[in-house]
């Protein structure tokens, strides 16, 4: 079954602080990882893929693949990382299917 | 060059009515979704393309229906439409490897 699961709906820190957001995966194949940022009734917006291996807004992901994890990190939280933000899994590169997480809210608080 | 471009921004309907969201890209993308978010689910997929005139189902198919006519376009359609169908819409698109360009989404209420 390809699933994703993000255990947290919800992470508070404060400025400053290191986050990790978690995020596991079920899937036999090698997939396609990604991370979706959403602002506050906005569109999703691409933050990481795991192919390109970047740093985006200072957050970096790493492939586990013998834990099946793409936890998401960032050193020193913003405020301005306020936001929603999604795991996903595309099974192949053939096909348009994305599965999501369920998403955690990641609050940073002053 | 809009990218993802949905319409409407906000729909109210009543139970039985039937309606298109609307879907366009400008990037000559061949493969599209649909998705709806509802709180504590995430995003689940309701149809996807693979390029004109191929579409799927995805996780969440009943009650929607699609068709791909032209690379640009893919609307979603309410046969109709139920309170449970009360969410936010996503229409996505990508080119093959990489990621997906989301719209801005169609907040759809159900009365």
């Amino acid at each position: 079954a390809q699933r994703v699961t993000q255990p947290e709906k919800l992470l508070s820190v404060f400025k400053g602080a290191p986050v990790e957001l978690k995020c596991n995966y079920s899937y036999s194949g090698s997939p396609e990882l990604f991370w979706y940022v959403q602002y506050s009734r906005q569109r999703l917006q691409l933050l990481l893929r795991h192919i390109s291996r970047e740093s985006i807004k200072g957050f970096t992901a790493d492939l586990n693949k013998g834990e099946t994890s793409f936890h998401l990190k960032k050193p020193f939280a913003q405020e301005e990382d306020s936001a929603m933000y999604y795991c996903a899994l595309r099974p192949s590169s053939n096909t348009g299917k994305l599965i999501f997480g369920q998403g955690t809210t990641l609050q940073v608080k002053p | 060059n809009a990218g993802v471009t949905q319409t409407p921004k906000f729909q109210v309907l009543k139970t039985g009515q039937s309606m298109t969201l609307q879907c366009a890209q400008d990037m000559n993308h061949e493969y599209m979704s649909w998705y709806r978010q509802d709180p504590g689910m995430g995003l689940r997929l309701i149809h996807y393309s693979v390029g004109a005139g191929i579409t799927d189902q995805g996780e969440v198919p009943n009650g929607y229906n699609v068709s791909r006519s032209t690379t640009e376009d893919f609307p979603l359609r309410l046969l109709s439409a139920a309170p449970s169908q009360t969410s936010v819409y996503f229409c996505a698109s990508t080119q093959g490897a990489g990621g997906y360009t989301f719209g801005s989404g169609t907040r759809l209420t159900v009365v």
